[in-house]
C-alpha cells in the first residue's frame, strides 16, 4: 500500500506563498491521481486541486488563481504552492492518492498543520 | 458547486445501539458518493464508495445505501471504536465536494 508523507513550514506570513511536499513510498507515481486537500480547524474538508503523472492538472476554482500544483515522479513527489495567503488558508493540509480524476481518495498522508499568522 | 448536508450534527449512542447518519446532495449525484471516518487527529479513512461498496476491511457493520440525492450510512451495532467524524463527498462533478460531518458520539 503506498504510503504519503507531507511535510512543509508550520508557520507563514501573510501575503506570501504556501510550499509544500508530498513524498510517496512503497508505489510508484507514475499511475493514479495525487491530490491536496485542505480542512480549517473544525470545519469541512476542501479538495485544492489534483495532478496526473504526466502533469496534468485540475484546480479548485474557488482556489485556482492562487494554487499550482506540480510533480516530480524520478524523486516520488508532488508539490503544492498557495500564493497570497490569508488567515482563511489556516488548516492541515493533506496529500491524497485516488485512482480515478474524479472519484473517492483512496490513501491519505498523516497532514501537516500550516498556520498563517504574522 | 454541489452542497452536500448531513444530518444529524451529533448522534449520541450506546454501544450494540444502530446508528443512521444522513446524507443530501443539493442536486442528484446517481450513486457516485463515499464515506470517510475522522478520529481526532487523525486522516479522513475511507469506508464506503459507490454509495455502497465498502472498502478493504471495512467490518460488515457500516453499510451505505442511497442514490440521486439521499444517502446513508448505517452501522449496525455501534463499537465504541466507531466514536468519531464522518463526512460524505460527492464525485459527480468538479469540484468534488464534502459535507460538514456529523459525528458518533458512544
Amino acid at each position: 500500500q503506498v504510503l504519503l508523507q507531507e511535510s512543509g513550514p508550520g508557520l507563514v506570513k501573510p501575503s506570501e506563498t504556501l510550499s509544500l511536499t508530498c513524498t510517496v513510498s512503497g508505489g510508484s507515481m507514475t499511475s493514479d491521481y495525487w491530490s491536496w486537500i485542505r480542512q480549517p480547524p473544525g470545519k469541512a474538508l476542501e479538495w485544492i486541486g489534483y495532478i496526473y503523472y504526466s502533469g496534468s492538472t485540475n484546480y479548485n476554482p474557488s482556489l485556482k488563481s492562487r494554487v499550482a500544483i506540480s510533480v516530480d515522479t524520478s524523486k516520488n513527489q508532488f508539490f503544492l504552492e498557495l500564493n497570497s495567503l490569508t488567515a482563511a488558508d489556516t488548516a492541515v493540509y493533506y496529500c491524497v492518492t485516488h485512482l480515478y480524476a474524479s472519484g473517492w481518495y483512496d490513501s491519505w498522508g498523516p497532514g501537516t498543520l500550516v498556520t498563517v499568522s504574522s | 458547486e454541489i452542497v452536500m448536508t448531513q444530518s444529524p450534527v451529533t448522534l449520541s449512542v450506546s454501544p450494540g445501539e444502530r446508528a443512521t447518519l444522513s446524507c443530501r446532495t443539493s442536486q442528484g449525484v446517481g450513486r457516485t458518493l463515499a464515506w470517510y471516518q475522522q478520529k481526532p487527529g487523525q486522516a479522513p479513512r475511507l469506508l464506503i464508495y459507490g454509495a455502497s461498496t465498502r472498502a478493504s476491511g471495512l467490518p460488515l457493520r457500516f453499510t451505505g445505501s442511497g442514490s440521486g440525492t439521499e444517502f446513508t450510512l448505517t452501522i449496525s451495532s455501534v463499537q465504541s471504536e466507531d466514536s468519531a467524524i464522518y463526512y460524505c463527498q460527492h464525485y459527480d462533478s468538479w469540484p468534488n465536494t464534502f459535507g460538514q460531518g456529523s459525528k458518533i458520539e458512544i
